[in-house]
């Protein structure tokens, strides 16, 4: 497989389940992130990680969990969430994180996440 | 703080029409860099175009070209000869050029090519 891909591609869960979303990229990125697109709003930043290490949490609600055990791997867990929660999830990948010099984000497809 | 904007919700035009989409961004950083992206139905965003504050040179790719200008903070997309597989919802962004490599979006455009 090449690029970014995200499983499952689409997630149905009750508030009181308990779910993980997963990202793998196969670009030999050390970054990585996760979006949030919401109907009508813009695509939101939640979490940057940069060599594993979480760099940026963009005040997202602790019931959104990341983790990322290696660089190429990247879950975002998710327990007691809300109707207003259900969304696409996009996890992305750079090279790097740190701004030396841009590097271009690659997106993966999404997992469209609705919550009953 | 930045921010994008993209005031066009929605465009419909007709096959072979030029349609320009519209985004205008504030910053107060210097550098920073602009972006488009695509985001056909299937979900994943497709990166186009990269500009940075300092390069103010317009880009033409094939049927897409870019203006920019930093008088108006401005940076629109122009399709020249519209095609069915245009269609698609499509994002302004903006980079800051210190911290991390965070986009901030446009709410996007959703572009309708129909035959």
């Amino acid at each position: 497989e090449t690029g970014v891909t995200q499983t499952p591609r689409h997630l149905v869960m009750g508030m009181t389940n308990k779910k993980s979303l997963k990202c793998e990229q196969h670009l030999g990125h050390n970054a990585m992130y996760w979006y949030k697109q919401s109907a009508k709003k813009p695509l939101e930043l939640m979490f940057v990680y940069s060599l594993e290490e979480r760099v940026e949490n963009n005040s997202v609600p602790s019931r959104f969990s990341p983790e990322c055990p290696n660089s190429s791997h990247l879950f975002l867990h998710l327990h007691t969430l809300q109707p207003e929660d259900s969304a696409l999830y996009l996890c992305a990948s750079s090279q790097e994180a740190r701004k030396t010099s841009y590097n271009e984000q690659f997106f993966g497809p999404g997992t469209r996440l609705t919550v009953l | 703080a930045q921010k994008v904007t993209q005031a066009q919700t929605e465009i419909s035009v007709v096959e072979k029409e030029d349609v320009t989409l519209d985004c205008v961004y504030e910053t107060r950083d210097t550098t920073y860099y602009l972006f488009w992206y695509k985001q056909p139905p299937s979900g994943e965003l497709v990166f186009l175009i990269r500009r940075n504050s300092f390069d103010e040179q317009n880009e033409i790719s094939g049927r897409y070209s870019w203006n920019f200008q930093k008088s108006t903070s401005s940076f629109n997309f122009t399709i020249t000869a519209s095609q069915v597989v245009d269609s698609a919802v499509y994002f302004c962004a903006l980079s800051e050029a210190s911290g991390y490599s965070t986009l901030t979006f446009g709410k996007g455009t959703m572009l309708l090519v129909s035959p």
